[in-house]
């Protein structure tokens, strides 16, 4: 089945350690996003990209780093920088970037505990 | 700051009520929104994908209406079962960047 696959699903991590989240999709995606959810707030967008080997910040990405250098993968590193990681991070997909109106695709999500 | 509001922020309904909910959004720079469900321990799936004022979409119990002119939409729900029992989110997108904006989420239990 085509999807999004994110792993993995809990994660926990000492302060100090940077960690990877993996995403991965199979439908052919050109644009993935990174969201960010925290209680009570509403989907926040960490980067996104629209192409292969080109990514953009979004509102939040301060401690945060992606690559893109496939199409089909988009993995998000939280560093030691970010000052408050402990979230649930949603990977996403859409056919195409800006512009597109069309829906996004979303994995089932990663919960990351920093102890 | 562009704000996204949704209401109520949780529900509870019996069996075969039918409900509402409403998603405010800036009523300037408006270029589509969409409605998603999310059941708990799955991924979010979009429901309906809007871009027109006036717009109406239906999808078997469920439909959503849009009036970008006053800046709201509503999704009704007609028959709940307890399947409909999830997280309601709807995310606006602007006109220029073309951001996804999301509500908090209106999270629907459908009591059997």
């Amino acid at each position: 089945d085509g999807g999004i696959t994110q792993s993995p699903k809990y994660l926990f991590r000492k302060e100090g350690q940077n960690v990877t989240l993996s995403c991965e999709q199979n439908l052919n995606h050109d644009a993935m996003y990174w969201y960010r959810q925290d209680p009570g707030q509403g989907l926040r967008l960490i980067y996104y990209s629209q192409i292969v080997n080109d990514f953009q910040k979004g509102d939040i990405a301060e401690g945060y780093s992606v690559s893109r250098e496939k199409k089909e993968s988009f993995p998000l590193t939280v560093t030691s920088a970010q000052k408050n990681p402990t979230a649930f991070y949603l990977c996403a997909s859409s056919i195409e970037g800006t512009g597109y109106t069309g829906e996004l695709f979303f994995g089932e999500g990663s919960r990351l505990t920093v102890l | 700051i562009l704000n996204v509001e949704q209401s109520p922020q949780s529900l509870h309904v019996q069996e075969g009520d039918s409900t509402n909910f409403t998603c405010s959004f800036p009523s300037s720079n408006f270029y589509a929104l969409h409605w998603y469900r999310w059941e708990t321990a799955k991924s979010p799936e979009a429901l309906f994908v809007m871009t027109l004022n006036g717009d109406e979409k239906k999808k078997g119990r469920i439909s959503a209406t849009l009036n970008t002119k006053e800046g709201y939409s509503y999704l009704y729900i007609k028959g709940s079962q307890p399947e409909d029992s999830a997280t309601y989110l709807c995310a606006f997108i602007t006109s220029g960047t073309y951001k996804y904006i999301f509500g908090t989420g209106t999270r629907l239990k459908v009591l059997a």
